[in-house]
């Protein structure tokens, strides 16, 4: 399988409890993007990667959340003293951006469901 | 203001039919993308079809077509001959600035499509 892939698909956990999230982007690919998706709505902007810098953060990344991409392929999320709100689904999404006459468009990953507790 | 407007929380469909998903923007970015993504119940998102700002023509994927209304704002998908595997969340998204830029996705709220037998 050479899609996007995330590792857990599920998590539950405690309130202030830590947990983090890893994804696998589709091997080619330069840039890496997380969303948060609630239940109910679209998915939700939160960082993105282009190769191992990450390059924009929404304010929905409070100092809570953290994010890396050490050697430009998989990425962490790490989200510290969990909080009932972060209840959600987290998507990693990655593009190859830069190839002519493409349009860059994003393949998600199955996404994590996060629980707290 | 909202970027991304789906004003159909949920839609029915007659299987065979031809049903129309509605999608407004805004933006003040003469470059932009348009794209629209399907999630179905086991949650990965999966890319459907694009529309570039500078691209003269409506956009076509199979039975799925875009009917781009730039003075409108508007981005419409259509999906002929509905099928029963066609039933899931359909959102829009919009990319502000160019292909090479490779900028985050805005996400409307989705709209939930349910074909009917």
């Amino acid at each position: 399988d050479t899609g996007v892939s995330q590792d857990p698909r599920h998590k539950i956990t405690k309130r202030g409890q830590n947990v983090t999230f890893r994804c696998d982007p589709i091997s080619e690919h330069n840039r890496l993007y997380w969303y948060r998706q609630t239940l109910g709505q679209g998915p939700e902007f939160l960082t993105y990667f282009q190769n191992e810098a990450q390059l924009e953060k929404s304010r929905l990344l409070s100092d809570r959340f953290s994010a890396e991409r050490p050697k430009g392929s998989f990425s962490t999320l790490e989200i510290q003293r969990t909080e009932q709100g972060d209840s959600a689904m987290y998507l990693c999404a990655s593009s190859l951006v830069g190839t002519r006459g493409s349009y860059n468009e994003q393949f998600f990953g199955p996404g994590t469901r996060l629980t707290v507790l | 203001a909202q970027k991304i407007t789906q004003t159909q929380p949920g839609m029915f469909v007659q299987e065979k039919e031809a049903v129309t998903l509605d999608c407004t923007y805004d933006t003040s970015d003469p470059s932009y993308g348009l794209f629209w993504y399907k999630q179905p119940s086991s949650g990965e998102m999966i890319f459907l079809i694009y529309q570039g700002s500078y691209d003269q023509q409506n956009a076509t994927e199979g039975r799925y077509s875009l009917n781009f209304q730039k003075a409108r704002k508007s981005a419409n998908l259509v999906i002929s001959a509905s099928q029963l595997g066609d039933s899931a969340m359909y959102f829009c998204a919009m990319r502000e600035g160019p292909n090479n830029a490779g900028n985050m996705l805005t996400f409307g709220g989705g709209t939930r499509l349910m074909v009917k037998p």
